[in-house]
């Protein structure tokens, strides 16, 4: 059964920093894209970051860009998600999720890590 | 960067009836297309991919359509479970984007 175990959310003053972790089970981890998508409270879905199988090649969203990094460790079968400077509007539940092998499509999800950012 | 246009915002209807919901892309998106279902304080869950095709476990009476920029979610027979968000997701290209979700209510 897959399983994915986000953690390291809590709440940080604006501007601060969060590194989240993403423990991922019963799956060949090092086969997998991987992705980080969050929701705002009360508001929809929206993808953050993409990092490939060998971890060679990441994308961004324009709103995280320059802030976040996105990282993986195949060997611990975890994906990281560093963030820093962090805003007010970071404010949200984050989810690490692999991508399907049939496509760009996120079958199965965790119970997500929140992150509360307060000025 | 491609935008998804999700209608209505919300939807009243009952149990028994015939849900349609539209996503609208702002380009040609090749039916790379998701739709996921979401209840309150629980994880999105992925209905159709490929915008047509069904996931594993996902009863009948969900059906995707469309191709091009217009795809259709659509839901035969409501039942009391499936009242909850529902989500369109372009997967053609970085950024993948999200609709906005459209909420299936009670009437």
């Amino acid at each position: 059964e897959v399983q994915l175990v986000e953690s390291g959310g809590g709440w940080v003053q604006s501007g601060g920093s969060l590194r989240l972790s993403c423990a991922a089970s019963g799956f060949t981890f090092s086969d997998f894209e991987m992705t980080w998508v969050r929701q705002a409270p009360g508001k929809g879905l929206e993808w953050i970051s993409y990092i490939s199988s060998s971890g060679y090649t990441i994308y961004y969203a324009d709103s995280v860009k320059g802030r976040f990094t996105i990282s993986r460790d195949n060997a611990k079968d975890s994906l990281f998600l560093q963030m820093d400077s962090l805003r007010d509007e970071d404010t949200a539940l984050y989810y690490c999720l692999p991508l399907m092998t049939s496509g760009n499509y996120f079958d199965h999800w965790g119970q997500g890590a929140l992150v509360t950012v307060s000025s | 960067d491609i935008q998804m246009t999700q209608s209505p915002s919300s939807v009243p209807a009952s149990v028994g009836d015939r849900v349609t919901i539209t996503c609208r892309a702002s380009q040609d998106i090749n039916r790379y297309l998701a739709w996921y279902q979401q209840k309150p304080g629980k994880a999105p869950k992925l209905l159709i991919f490929a915008a047509s095709t069904l996931q594993s476990g996902v009863p009948s009476r969900f059906s995707g359509s469309g191709s091009g920029t217009e795809y259709t979610l659509s839901i035969d027979s409501l039942q009391p479970e499936d009242f909850a968000t529902y989500y369109c997701q372009q997967a053609d290209s970085f950024p993948f984007t999200f609709g906005g979700g459209t909420k299936v209510e009670i009437k």
